[in-house]
């Protein structure tokens, strides 16, 4: 198994600020994958972090409202900006299991709320 | 497009009784399906998985079947107890490397 570090674990921020938020694994991963669970829903990927090139945005998600950091193999960044308060949801890291690319861990989760 | 659903949203039973949560997928190049058990407030766990090449796989109290064909998948919980309840999603992933979740189903076990 993947051990995923995820933080903040979470954050209440203004709205129109930015918060970046930070996924470390403790192996390297090929891919690395962003989701949002709204509150009583189920999850919804925002992108593919591919180490090396942009990542993979998913429809309805653009990278100047999520951009993505993915500098090496092991870690990860999401960035969720100029936040409104239809942004406050979570927001889980996700990495692939042994050496196939599926998600199948999450980190702790990041608990946004946008006032 | 991708899609997964899932039911039933809710579903309760006794204890030691089984549950069934059933799913479809839309993408028939999916070749590989898990299933996530999520409590309050926690992130999901992964609890069982099965590959496109394999029918049916059992882990204890657990075992998920899948038929390519109908493009159905299913997870069998037997003896249920009240630590079994949280949320389960089923999920699918699709030939791009993506994986879609169902919608998730509300497991009540009552004593």
């Amino acid at each position: 198994s993947a051990v995923i570090s995820q933080k903040p674990s979470r954050d209440i921020c203004q709205r129109g600020t930015s918060l970046t938020i930070q996924c470390q694994v403790d192996s390297q991963v090929t891919m690395m994958f962003w989701y949002r669970q709204q509150p009583g829903q189920s999850l919804t990927l925002i992108a593919t972090a591919n180490q090396g090139s942009e990542a993979t945005y998913e429809s309805g998600f653009v990278i100047d409202k999520f951009p993505i950091s993915r500098p090496n193999l092991t870690f990860s960044t999401l960035t969720v900006s100029n936040m409104s308060p239809e942004d406050s949801s979570i927001y889980l890291c996700s990495v692939g299991k042994q050496a196939i690319n599926t998600e199948a861990f999450f980190g702790q989760g990041t608990r946004l709320t946008v006032v | 497009g991708e899609n997964v659903e899932q039911h039933p949203s809710t579903l309760s039973v006794q204890e030691g009784d089984s549950a069934v949560i059933k799913c479809t997928y839309s993408d028939s190049a999916s070749n590989y399906f898990p299933w996530y058990k999520q409590e309050l407030g926690k992130r999901p766990q992964l609890i069982i998985d099965i590959r496109s090449n394999v029918g049916e796989k059992k882990d204890q109290r657990i075992a998920v079947t899948l038929n390519k064909t109908a493009k159905h998948f299913s997870l069998h919980i037997t003896e249920t107890q009240p630590e079994d309840s949280a949320v389960y999603f089923c999920a699918a992933r699709t030939g791009g490397f993506k994986t879609i979740f169902g919608a998730g189903t509300r497991l009540f076990v009552k004593a």
